[in-house]
């Protein structure tokens, strides 16, 4: 039990819509990042919000947004889906940027038809 | 560009031998490590890290052992029991201006132990 938590588990949308993922971390964890895993590889960096601020992104296009609200919950959006955006989505979260210690959610399993 | 490597995709080991999951990297600016195991239908739960600045770092049956000079790490499970049946994936932060915990993760290795 990390006590990060996201939902929905599971989620199925058509090319060309919008999604938004949510994401709970543990209470007192000031930064949230979220994680792209594509099917038999390892997961891939999106971004990183500490204390409401993104603070680090990585190889993903404009279409991918966030937030990080002051309750510690955060969300993910994705806008004009593409069929490669079908991935397991994950996010982490830690007491430092440093991600000394990084606690993952379950993941929302993301199909995009 | 594969920053973070785990060239064998899976292992086998009988229960009570040792496991060793090998990880490979190629950024020197890499200062942080961090294993992480997955079963299926849950996210990566964190085991074991160890920081640029010792080259062991011991928590009960998990041992990680870096090598700066060869830019390897490898983790070390004995006795390896049948619930570490998993997929583990090695993960390597860099100090940067921006301080950001980027992590990057290798592909995994998926460990099964034989009763």
């Amino acid at each position: 039990e990390t006590g990060v938590t996201q939902s929905p588990t599971h989620l199925i949308k058509t090319r060309g819509q919008q999604v938004t993922l949510r994401c709970s971390s543990q209470s007192g964890h000031n930064t949230v990042s979220w994680y792209q895993q594509a099917l038999g590889q390892g997961p891939q960096f999106i971004f990183q919000y500490y204390r409401e601020e993104e603070n680090g992104r990585g190889n993903f296009p404009p279409r991918f947004s966030g937030l990080q609200f002051p309750n510690y919950s955060s969300e993910l959006n994705v806008n004009a889906l593409e069929l490669d955006d079908s991935a397991l989505y994950l996010c982490a979260s830690s007491r430092d940027r440093k991600n000394t210690e990084a606690f993952f959610g379950q993941g929302t399993r993301l199909t995009v038809v | 560009d594969q920053q973070v490597k785990q060239n064998s995709p899976s292992l086998s080991v009988q229960e009570g031998r040792i496991s060793i999951l090998n990880c490979d990297y190629t950024n020197s600016m890499f200062d942080y490590f961090l294993w992480y195991k997955k079963y299926p239908a849950e996210g990566p739960t964190f085991l074991i890290s160890i920081s640029s600045i010792k080259d062991k770092n011991e928590d009960g049956r998990f041992t990680v052992f870096l090598n700066k000079s060869a830019k390897h790490l490898s983790l070390h499970i004995v006795p390896s029991q049948p619930g570490d049946s998993a997929v583990y994936f090695c993960a390597a932060s860099a100090a940067g201006s921006s301080n950001t915990g980027k992590l990057i993760f290798g592909q995994g290795t998926t460990l099964q132990v034989k009763p």
